[in-house]
C-alpha cells in the first residue's frame, strides 16, 4: 500500500543552521508529494508540493525535490529562524484521494 | 473566507458517551475528510467524502459515523466513545486534485 517514512524527531538546531528532514515513500504509480508545517495549537498548513518526478516544491526558504529513482523528498533549508519551530509532515496523494501523512517531525531552532 | 471551521475546539467525555464534532467549508469544496493525530503516529483518515451523500471509510473507521448533506458540512459521529478515541480531530478540505485545507482541529479527551 501507499506509505511515507520520514526521519524521527525530535530535531534541534541552533538559529542559522542548515536543515534537513528526510522523507521516503512507498507508493504505486505516480504520487503527489506534500510537506505541511503545523505550528502550535493549530491545523497543517501547506508548506510546499511537487506532483511529478524532478519537480522541486519550494516556499519561504524551504525547498523538496520529487526524486523518483530514490522515492525521496527530503525537505531543506538553508538557514532556519527560530519562528521555524513546528511539525513538519510528509504526506503523498495517489488519484483516488486518498492522502498518507508520515509521523511528523518535530524542529526546535535555538536562538 | 471563514476556511475550515471545526467545534468544539476541547471536549471531555466519558466511557460511553456520545457527540457529535462540527466541521464546516466555505470554499465549495467536494473532498471533505476528518483524520485522528496521535503521538508518533502522524494523522491517519477516519473517513472521507467526495461529494453530498457521498462517504466512504478511511483507514481507522471503526467507532465513527460520517455522513454529508451538504456540501458545506461534514459532521463526524462518535456513537460510544472509548478512551481509545482520546486523540486530536482535524477536519479537512479541498477542491479536486487541489490543495487540502486544515480545520483548527478538536482535542478530546475520553475519560
Amino acid at each position: 500500500g501507499n506509505s511515507v517514512t520520514q526521519m524521527e524527531g525530535p530535531v534541534t538546531l541552533s538559529e542559522e543552521a542548515f536543515l534537513t528532514i528526510n522523507c521516503t515513500y512507498t507508493a504505486t504509480g505516480y504520487p503527489s508529494l506534500f510537506w505541511y508545517v503545523q505550528y502550535p495549537g493549530e491545523g497543517l498548513q501547506l508548506l510546499l508540493k511537487a506532483t511529478k518526478a524532478d519537480d522541486k516544491g519550494s516556499n519561504k526558504g524551504f525547498e523538496a525535490t520529487y526524486r523518483k529513482e530514490t522515492t525521496s523528498f527530503h525537505l531543506e533549508k538553508g538557514s532556519v529562524q527560530v519562528s521555524d519551530s513546528a511539525v513538519y509532515f510528509c504526506a503523498l496523494r495517489r488519484d483516488n484521494n486518498d492522502m498518507r501523512f508520515g509521523a511528523g517531525t518535530r524542529l526546535t531552532v535555538k536562538p | 473566507n471563514a476556511g475550515v471551521t471545526q467545534t468544539p475546539k476541547f471536549q471531555v467525555l466519558k466511557t460511553g458517551q456520545s457527540m457529535t464534532l462540527q466541521c464546516a467549508q466555505d470554499m465549495n469544496h467536494e473532498y471533505m475528510s476528518w483524520y485522528r493525530q496521535d503521538p508518533g503516529m502522524g494523522l491517519r483518515l477516519i473517513h472521507y467524502s467526495v461529494g453530498a451523500g457521498i462517504t466512504d471509510q478511511g483507514e481507522v473507521p471503526n467507532g465513527y459515523n460520517v455522513s454529508r448533506s451538504t456540501t458545506e458540512d461534514f459532521p463526524l459521529r462518535l456513537l460510544s466513545a472509548a478512551p481509545s478515541q482520546t486523540s486530536v480531530y482535524f477536519c479537512a478540505s479541498r477542491g479536486y486534485r487541489g490543495t487540502q485545507y486544515f480545520g483548527p482541529g478538536t482535542r478530546l479527551l475520553v475519560l
